[in-house]
């Protein structure tokens, strides 16, 4: 099984600051890889999958990236509605699997 | 606007069975394959099932397989997940999400999600 370690586990940043998640998976899982947004009490919704395409509708100010079998999620500039968890997912093959989530607060 | 209901979810005690449904709208749902994610109270995301755009192929994982059964009836856009043999573990927020392709194979991205429906395992 392909394992997704995801750090950090947790940050705190200010208005405006750019955050950056990383994703590291086991093994090669080409770009097949996702992150969603989960904001308290509500349902995940995805933000970027294959790595780097950006869903519909979705801002401008996230982005994904990848080398190799590690994988970036950036945040150009922090926004208060952008306190959430945020997921990363691999579909390469059964099983799936997400990243353990990390928690973006605001300072 | 793509609509993903879930109902049937509530307290049952260990061993026991319950059936979730899932009621979709906004989007052709027969042409897309289906799936089932569940959270934890307080913890991560788990795959739990999936079922192709005809009903044809599924997926469980193994945590839960034997035990959960993913269907589907096309003329109702309508997902099931039949529970049975609960067990504390099974304890979370089912979350019904549609696949964002269309066709008969599985993309495992989920661009539309349920508000999820609550299951307790406990006597």
């Amino acid at each position: 099984d392909t394992q997704m370690t995801q750090s950090p586990s947790s940050l705190s940043a200010s208005v405006g600051d750019r955050v950056t998640i990383t994703c590291q998976a086991s093994q090669d899982i080409s770009n097949h890889l996702s992150w969603y947004r989960q904001k308290p009490g509500k349902a995940p919704n995805l933000l970027i999958y294959d790595a780097s395409n950006l869903e519909t509708g979705v801002p401008s100010r996230f982005s994904g990236s990848r080398s190799g079998t590690d994988f970036t999620f950036t945040i150009s500039s922090l926004q208060p509605e952008d306190i959430a968890t945020y997921y990363c997912q691999h579909y390469d093959s059964l099983p799936l699997t997400f990243g353990g989530g990390t928690k973006v607060e605001i300072k | 606007e793509v609509q993903l209901v879930e109902s049937g979810g509530g307290l049952v005690q260990p061993g026991g069975s319950l059936r979730l449904s899932c009621s979709a709208s906004g989007f052709t749902f027969s042409n897309y394959a289906m799936h089932w994610v569940r959270q934890a109270p307080g913890k991560g995301l788990e795959y739990v099932s999936a079922i192709s755009s005809n009903g044809g192929s599924t997926y469980h994982a193994e945590s839960v397989k034997g035990r959960l059964t993913i269907s589907r009836d096309n003329s109702k856009n309508t997902l099931y997940l039949q529970m049975s043999s609960l067990r504390a573990e099974d304890t979370a927020v089912y979350y019904c999400v549609k696949d964002i392709s269309a066709g008969p194979l599985f993309r495992r991205v989920f661009d539309y999600w349920g508000q999820g429906t609550l299951v307790t395992v406990s006597s």
